[in-house]
């Protein structure tokens, strides 16, 4: 089915450092959403933006609405342990079309 | 309960048996959802019922899948004479529109195993 690119696929990275994955499309989206899905559960709605160059922050959490309406990002600063988890995106033109995913996991 | 539910969380089926996959979801909510998710893969879309008007069917695999949604609230994901390429995490989401504003919430999903 079609699907978003998300990269990067998978991070290793520190804790405390920060951490930026992002999606782009060919198609124009009305509405971005991120969702952290951890083992065994579904998927958490963490941001939901609605406008071209909206910026949401949600804690240590940011996400843009890219301007070409095309791709959106996701930024987490100084990352912990419990951020370890698959991090989805998905674009919203008339369903719902989601991203490959990123996989994180954060080395105490 | 305020979240998406789903029922049964496991089940475990014999290759060419039916089962029935059931979503509740958030009460007023007129979008449902149905995904697949493989071990350690994205989410593929399967189907997707918007109030009143005809579902989008177009992510079903094969004829051997089908989905209703009753009065408009809880759906029913069913899988005729399953095989094991079935096994999968079932995972159920609906949304609700405020204004133009759509948010939508998972279920926790199904875990189906066809031995």
């Amino acid at each position: 089915g079609q699907q978003l690119n998300q990269s990067p696929q998978s991070m290793f990275i520190q804790e405390g450092e920060d951490v930026s994955m992002n999606c782009t499309s060919s198609s124009i989206f009305n509405t971005w959403l991120w969702y952290k899905q951890d083992p065994g559960e579904g998927p958490v709605l963490l941001i939901a933006l609605y406008k071209a160059g909206e910026l949401t922050s949600n804690g240590r959490l940011t996400a843009q609405f890219g301007i070409t309406r095309k791709d959106s990002f996701l930024n987490i600063s100084a990352s912990i342990p419990s951020d370890v988890g698959i991090y989805f995106c998905a674009g919203q033109a008339v369903r719902y079309i989601f991203g490959t995913g990123t996989r994180l996991k954060v080395l105490a | 309960g305020a979240g998406v539910s789903q029922s049964p969380s496991n089940k475990v089926t014999e290759k060419g048996k039916d089962v029935e996959l059931r979503c509740d979801p958030i009460s007023g909510h007129t979008a449902l959802y149905w995904y697949r998710q493989s071990l350690g893969q994205g989410l593929e879309f399967l189907i997707y019922f918007q109030g009143n008007s005809a579902p989008d069917k177009s992510g079903l695999p094969s004829d051997r899948f089908s989905a209703e949604r009753t009065g408009g609230s809880v759906s029913t994901l069913t899988i005729q004479r399953t095989q094991q390429e079935d096994s999968a995490v079932y995972l159920c989401a609906s949304s609700s529109r405020a204004g133009t504003l759509y948010e939508q919430y998972f279920g926790p999903g199904t875990r189906l195993t066809v031995t």
